[in-house]
């Protein structure tokens, strides 16, 4: 596809249990980014990639919350001993780096997981 | 922390009124503004990059200033129509490190028929 894909697109899961969101992004897209919206609220940076490392980490919220991505392309957003404070959706995006073509390339968001921890 | 601030929160208009709002953001270290409109159900939609200070862009009813010596942008909409409801991001990005994104709140507007 020539978007970016995210799976699940809806997840329930009880608390205490582990969770992995998944997230394709456009191919040749460099930058990858991990985002959350929770209820009533704006969106909030988790995580930035260039490539497979993660230069930014500073929105990870606790321990709980890791981020790995491989190939240089997909990447999986991991929550262990979920809480319901964790129900968001969870949104990342891509673009190619900064600097590269066109000036300031936007950032092209996929459709999201709706996580509901119960 | 960056503060990016969009104002009002939220607004209604009645169809085919004219409305803007704001994001205010650091004047220093300006790299670009990027605004996105967001519709519920979907995933947010680039409208602008804006890049230099006086910048002006337009998209159909949609348009946008930026001044960057008052770290300031106005999104404009010419006559709302119901599908202009939607919360509108904006997002700064900082011209150090690796130019990270700092999004607003958005303003999220309702359109009524």
């Amino acid at each position: 596809g020539a978007g970016v894909s995210q799976s699940p697109s809806n997840k329930v899961t009880e608390k205490g249990k582990d969770v992995e969101l998944r997230c394709d992004p456009i191919s040749g897209h460099t930058a990858l980014y991990w985002y959350r919206q929770s209820l009533g609220q704006g969106l909030e940076f988790l995580i930035y990639f260039q490539g497979n490392s993660a230069p930014d980490k500073s929105g990870l919220p606790s321990d709980r919350f890791s981020a790995e991505r491989t190939g240089g392309s997909v990447s999986t957003l991991t929550i262990q001993r979920t809480q319901q404070e964790d129900s968001a959706v969870y949104l990342c995006a891509s673009s190619l780096r900064a600097g590269t073509g066109p000036l300031n390339q936007p950032q092209h968001f996929g459709d999201g997981t709706r996580l509901s921890i119960l | 922390i960056l503060n990016v601030e969009q104002s009002p929160q939220s607004l209604h208009v009645q169809e085919g009124d004219s409305t803007n709002f704001t994001c205010s953001f650091p004047s220093s270290n300006f790299y670009a503004l990027h605004w996105y409109r967001w519709e519920t159900a979907k995933s947010p939609e680039a409208l602008f990059v804006m890049t230099l200070n006086g910048d002006e862009k337009k998209k159909g009813r949609i348009s946008a200033t930026l001044n960057t010596k008052e770290g300031y942008s106005y999104l404009y909409i010419k006559g709302s129509q119901p599908e202009d409801s939607a919360t509108y991001l904006c997002a700064f990005r900082d011209s150090g490190g690796y130019q990270k994104v700092t999004f607003g709140t958005g303003t999220k507007l309702q359109v009524i028929p």
